[in-house]
C-alpha cells in the first residue's frame, strides 16, 4: 500500500465550527488531491496540490481550503462547518512518473449536526 | 472529458470470469480508458488503463473495441475479495496533476 494516512478517521462536529483534515504521505509524491464522496455521487474532486505552496481548485471547492506546507501533508479545512459537508473525505497522492495511478488514502468520515 | 456509461450493477460467480462494460461513444483521439474498483469503506484502487491496444496486468485485462467507443473490464477468475464497485473513467492523460471524475460506477457482487 501506498504510505498515505489521513487523520482523523472519524470526526463528528457541529455547525459552524472549523474542522481541519490532515492528508500524510511517506511517498514523496508531487501531486497531493482532496475529494468528497457522497451517496448517489461519485467521488468528487474539492481541491488539488501539484507542489509545495501550490495549490488549485476542483469541482467542489466552495466552502473549503487547502494548505500544503511540506511535500508530505496537505491540510484540507472547512473554516465554518455546515451539514452538506458531511461526507467521507479521501485524500490521493500521484506522481509524474506513474501519472495513469492514483494512491488513496483510507478516508475520515466527517459528520456534521 | 469524455462521458461514460455503465450498468449499474452485476453478478457474477465466483470463479468465473466477470466481464464490466463501459460505453465511451464520445471519447477523442487521445484519451485513455482508467478502471479503478472501490472496495467496501476503502479509497479506490487503481486496476489499469489503456488507450487503443489490449492490455493486460496481474489484476485484469481491458478490451477496447477497434473503434475505441466502448471497452471491458474483464476479472478472469473472480473472487470473493473482487466484489467492490467498478468505475471506467476516460480523460486525457496529461503532464500534471490528474484530475478524475467518477461516475457512478458498477457494482459487481461476486457470489459463492
Amino acid at each position: 500500500d501506498a504510505g498515505i494516512t489521513q487523520s482523523p478517521r472519524h470526526k463528528v462536529t457541529e455547525t459552524g465550527t472549523p474542522v481541519t483534515l490532515r492528508c500524510h504521505q511517506t511517498e514523496n509524491h508531487r501531486y497531493m488531491y482532496w475529494y468528497r464522496q457522497d451517496p448517489g455521487h461519485g467521488l468528487r474532486l474539492i481541491h488539488y496540490s501539484y507542489g509545495v505552496k501550490d495549490t488549485d481548485k476542483g469541482e467542489v471547492s466552495d466552502g473549503y481550503s487547502v494548505s500544503r506546507s511540506k511535500t508530505e501533508d496537505f491540510l484540507l479545512t472547512l473554516e465554518s462547518a455546515t451539514s452538506s459537508q458531511t461526507s467521507v473525505y479521501f485524500c490521493a497522492i500521484s506522481t509524474p512518473r506513474r501519472g495513469f495511478e492514483q494512491f488513496f488514502g483510507p478516508g475520515t468520515r466527517l459528520t456534521v449536526l | 472529458d469524455a462521458k461514460t456509461t455503465q450498468p449499474t450493477s452485476m453478478d457474477c460467480a465466483e470463479g468465473r470470469a466477470a466481464n464490466l462494460p463501459c460505453n465511451h461513444s464520445t471519447i477523442s483521439g487521445n484519451e485513455y480508458v482508467y478502471w479503478y474498483r472501490q472496495i467496501h469503506s476503502q479509497g479506490p484502487q487503481y486496476i489499469i488503463h489503456g488507450l487503443k491496444n489490449n492490455e493486460t496486468n496481474e489484476m485484469a485485462s481491458l478490451i477496447i473495441t477497434e473503434d475505441r467507443k466502448s471497452s471491458t473490464l474483464i476479472l478472469p477468475h473472480a473472487t470473493l475479495r473482487d466484489t467492490a464497485v467498478y468505475y471506467c473513467i476516460v480523460r486525457l492523460l496529461v503532464q500534471g496533476a490528474q484530475k478524475l471524475v467518477f461516475g457512478q460506477g458498477t457494482r459487481l457482487t461476486i457470489n459463492p
